[in-house]
């Protein structure tokens, strides 16, 4: 089975610019997170996508958004570029998003993809 | 906020040899998930282990076992028989249901591992 797959691999692009992110998650995933991993350091939370509404966003401005297809699949777009916003970006996708269940509350694997390599200049 | 803290940034170890990575969180959740993930220099992040944090057992997978110190809020991971393939930058995750509704994965820095031949 194919795992999560993200496009592009690479990306340069100048400051004031927009990108675009494109993220399919492993079939039958329907739960898609997206995560900054700046060089050096651990990734940070963006956002994660539940059927298709937003279910949590992390400490990131306006100028990051996403949002999530009827096929499961998500994009994340980001406006208005800055040198900071080079990063490697990473999807995740699982199977559900928090389940209730006999321990009150189930969490999934994320399954995370190859991430898209983003240079701004 | 929770918090994961990984001190060893880098380590490394002799192939055949066991290695211990530690990390420590911080929270006030009773139920939660931990994680250790790998992320070799092709930069796909793969998961190695994870452990409910009301299963009092430690979690095994082949070589991979963690030391899950609930009360001490720690979380180690141990790797016996290390092997080239092992090289990597390993991380520490958690993540608990009372996050603003998110399921978010809240990682450390990460620890570099290199395996010597």
């Amino acid at each position: 089975d194919a795992g999560v797959t993200q496009s592009p691999t690479h990306l340069i692009k100048t400051r004031g610019q927009h990108v675009t992110l494109r993220c399919s998650p492993i079939s039958g995933h329907k739960s898609v997170s997206w995560y900054q991993q700046v060089l050096g350091q651990g990734p940070q939370f963006i956002f994660q996508y539940y059927e298709k509404e937003e279910r949590g966003r992390g400490n990131f401005p306006d100028r990051f958004s996403a949002r999530q297809f009827p096929n499961y699949s998500s994009e994340l777009n980001v406006n208005a570029l800055l040198l900071g916003d080079s990063a490697l970006y990473l999807c995740a996708s699982s199977l559900l998003a928090g389940e209730r269940g006999f321990q009150d509350w189930y969490q999934e694997t994320q399954y995370f993809g190859p991430g898209t390599r983003l240079l701004v200049l | 906020a929770q918090t994961v803290t990984q001190s060893q940034p880098e380590m490394s170890v002799q192939e055949a040899e066991t290695v211990t990575l530690s990390c420590t969180y911080d929270t006030s959740e009773s139920n939660y998930y931990l994680f250790w993930y790998k992320q070799p220099p092709s930069r796909q992040m793969i998961l190695v282990i994870r452990q409910e944090a009301y299963k009092q057992q430690n979690a095994t997978e082949n070589r991979f076992s963690v030391n899950f110190q609930k009360a001490a809020k720690s979380f180690s991971l141990k790797i016996s028989d290390s092997q080239l393939g092992d090289t990597a930058m390993y991380f520490c995750a958690f993540t608990s249901l009372t996050q603003g509704g998110s399921e978010k994965l809240v990682f450390g820095k990460g620890t570099k591992l290199t395996v010597n031949p």
